[in-house]
């Protein structure tokens, strides 16, 4: 099961700073916070994760609390484009495990 | 590189039929996943191999279905005698074998069971 809890859904207004919060109370010290976004009827697609500093690339930015119990992916200008599933998902690299378990995530409206 | 490819995009048979779905992941990546997302729901892990040897598989493949990846590069999902809760949207991701990455997803294979 995801041990990841996230509104089933948002909007935001176009151009504005999205922001998807998303909580892991549970999260155990090696365990990274991935963020994925999913376009209707396409793949999966990888938009950032850390540990525990924030961080940020050309995409979004990812602010994760001090205690790790819950952080937030940032969008900063959204566009109509951005409308899509955003799934925060716990991944722990140590031993051979390495599969994502997604929840239902949170499905980001962009409106104009 | 193009990135994870998956072949074919849709794929409709009659129940009872066997399918088998193919990906060609990045080159240079050892690790391959398998999902299966349905209608409203995230995608459910089915399996992922590193190199050609699986290592890991969900309890939701069936011993209907069977994947491989023989030499390690592109790799194959078999569903035999199909049903139609086997109609879904299967998806492969790639990923290199080490450090902390993310998985580059391919479109998936949308399968539909009449």
């Amino acid at each position: 099961d995801a041990k990841t809890t996230q509104p089933p859904s948002m909007d935001c207004a176009e151009g504005r700073a999205a922001n998807l919060p998303c909580n892991h109370s549970t999260i155990s010290g090696n365990e990274y916070v991935y963020w994925y976004r999913q376009i209707h009827s396409q793949g999966p697609q990888y938009i950032i994760h850390g540990l525990k500093n924030n961080e940020t690339n050309e995409m979004a930015s990812l602010i994760i609390t001090e205690d790790r119990k819950s952080s937030t992916l940032i969008l900063p200008h959204a566009t109509l484009r951005d409308t899509a599933v955003y799934y925060c998902i716990l991944m722990n690299y140590g031993g051979s495990q390495g599969n994502l378990i997604f929840g239902k995530g949170t499905k980001l409206s962009v409106k104009p | 590189d193009t990135g994870v490819s998956q072949n074919p995009r849709h794929k409709i048979t009659k129940r009872g039929q066997n399918v088998t779905f193919r990906c060609d992941p990045i080159s240079e990546h050892n690790r391959l996943y398998w999902y299966r997302q349905t209608l409203g729901q995230g995608p459910e892990f089915l399996t992922y191999f590193q190199n050609e040897a699986q290592l890991e598989k969900s309890r939701l493949l069936s011993d209907r279905f069977s994947a491989e990846r023989p030499k390690g590069s592109f790799s194959t999902l078999e569903i035999q005698r199909t049903e139609q809760g086997d109609s879904a949207m299967y998806l492969c991701a790639s990923s290199p074998g080490t450090g902390v990455y993310g998985y580059t997803f391919g479109s998936g294979t949308r399968l539909t069971v009449v």
